[in-house]
């Protein structure tokens, strides 16, 4: 399977607790980005990436959240001293963007259901 | 403010006929519209899109329509199946290379 993938696919944890996503993005995607869903709504914007390079944030990613993409590969996303408000789902995903080309289209995965408890 | 709106919650078509899924933007700096489907539990899989200079796209029995002027695009599935039953997002972007904005989804019964 050559699509992004998530893990884990979900996480239960207590308030207070640390945890950390990975996503591994399509291998030629330069570009690689983070979502949150709740119910009853679309997906949120959280971060992206460009190759190592992050590039925006959105204001949902307090100073508790962390993402990473180190090699320009795969990424993490860390959530520090979780809150019964971060349950949701956690969706990454990846494009292939290049400066000639308008029309990014994003290909996710399956995503990470947190429950924060 | 929601920049991207889909105002049916719902949708039931009968198995055969057409469904329309419909949705309203309203930055005007909006380029690049796609579509995607979503199940419970998995993630958005992305089933078809069209660039501001189009008005339309097809692909297969998804056919997506976009009137500018009123800001507004629309997605036809025909014939509907039972399998098309999901949660549909419309989702937008400026410069078509920007982060994703969201509706908040329509889901769609098709009713054998």
């Amino acid at each position: 399977d050559t699509g992004v993938s998530q893990d884990p696919r979900h996480k239960i944890t207590k308030r207070g607790q640390n945890v950390t996503f990975r996503c591994d993005p399509i291998s030629e995607h330069n570009r690689l980005y983070w979502y949150r869903q709740t119910l009853g709504q679309g997906p949120e914007f959280l971060t992206y990436f460009q190759n190592e390079a992050q590039l925006e944030k959105s204001r949902l990613l307090s100073d508790r959240f962390s993402a990473e993409r180190p090699k320009g590969s795969f990424s993490t996303l860390e959530i520090q001293r979780t809150e019964q408000g971060d349950s949701a789902m956690y969706l990454c995903a990846s494009s292939l963007g290049t400066l000639f080309l308008n029309t990014d289209t994003q290909y996710f995965g399956p995503g990470t259901r947190l429950t924060v408890l | 403010d929601q920049q991207v709106k889909q105002n049916s919650p719902s949708l039931s078509v009968q198995e055969g006929r057409i469904s329309i899924l419909n949705c309203d933007y309203t930055n005007s700096m909006f380029d690049y519209f796609l579509w995607y489907k979503k199940y419970p539990a998995e993630g958005p899989t992305f089933l078809i899109s069209i660039s501001s200079i189009k008005d339309k796209n097809e692909d297969g029995r998804f056919t997506v329509f976009l009137n500018k002027s009123a800001k507004h695009l629309s997605l036809h599935i025909v014939p509907s199946q039972p399998g098309d039953s999901a949660v549909y997002f419309c989702a937008a972007s400026a410069r078509g290379n920007t982060p994703l904005v969201f509706g908040k989804g329509t889901r769609l019964s098709v009713i054998a």
